[in-house]
């Protein structure tokens, strides 16, 4: 069965930090790998990361993925209160999308 | 950006009452979703189809009904509340395939009391 494990589950910082969260999966076919920021509602897409060592960028957010690791990471620099969220990793399978637990963001001011 | 569309967003009823959530999306996606989460933990798929006439469990059993008449529209039903399905619902949609990213509706909190 696929699987998709997040590290930290849970992470408090304070504004301006740089923080780092993971994602380690074991998947049967390998798709690609998505991360998504979900506040109070529902998840909202990040990144899609399907070539090893491709950094992808947005604003203060990257993300690369790391196929020898069977792992990838999300970076945010200079984070700010508004980055406080549950970040989700996910890979897609078959019929649906295997979530990592997520890894809940606190940005203190 | 998604359109993608759940309603109602907030749903207080008492136990026994039949409900149906809403999910709807215009951007002529073949699969659908339904995933449940629980406040502070992971999302879990109960509900998904392939296209219309198409409907499957998910890993986490659920009590409740789906149904997929037309491509837009995905509605979750539950014949018989009960306190234990109180929770958040998700509704998604994706194209499908390898790359296959999925848009989520803005959710249903359901409370049963």
């Amino acid at each position: 069965e696929d699987k998709v494990v997040q590290s930290p589950l849970s992470l408090v910082v304070h504004e301006g930090d740089t923080v780092t969260l993971n994602c380690s999966y074991e998947v049967t076919n390998f798709r690609s790998l998505l991360w998504y920021k979900q506040e109070k509602k529902a998840p909202t897409f990040l990144f899609m990361l399907t070539s090893s060592g491709i950094e992808k960028k947005s604003g203060r957010l990257s993300s690369i993925l790391d196929k020898k690791e069977l792992s990838s990471i999300l970076n945010i620099t200079a984070t700010q209160t508004g980055d406080s969220a549950i970040y989700l990793c996910a890979h897609p399978s078959n019929n649906d999308m295997r979530f990592g637990a997520g890894t809940r963001l606190t940005v203190k001011p | 950006e998604a359109d993608i569309y759940q309603t109602p967003r907030y749903l207080v009823i008492g136990t026994g009452k039949k409900i149906t959530l809403e999910c709807s999306q215009t951007m002529g996606h073949d699969k659908m979703y339904w995933y449940q989460q629980d406040p502070g933990m992971e999302l879990h798929l109960i509900h998904y189809s392939y296209g219309v006439n198409s409907t499957e469990k998910g890993d986490l059993s659920s009590e409740s009904t789906v149904s997929r008449i037309r491509t837009e529209h995905f509605p979750l039903t539950l014949e018989s509340a009960r306190p234990s399905h109180t929770s958040q619902y998700l509704c998604a949609s994706s194209i499908g395939g390898g790359k296959n990213i999925q848009y989520f509706g803005a959710g249903t909190r359901l409370s049963v009391l």
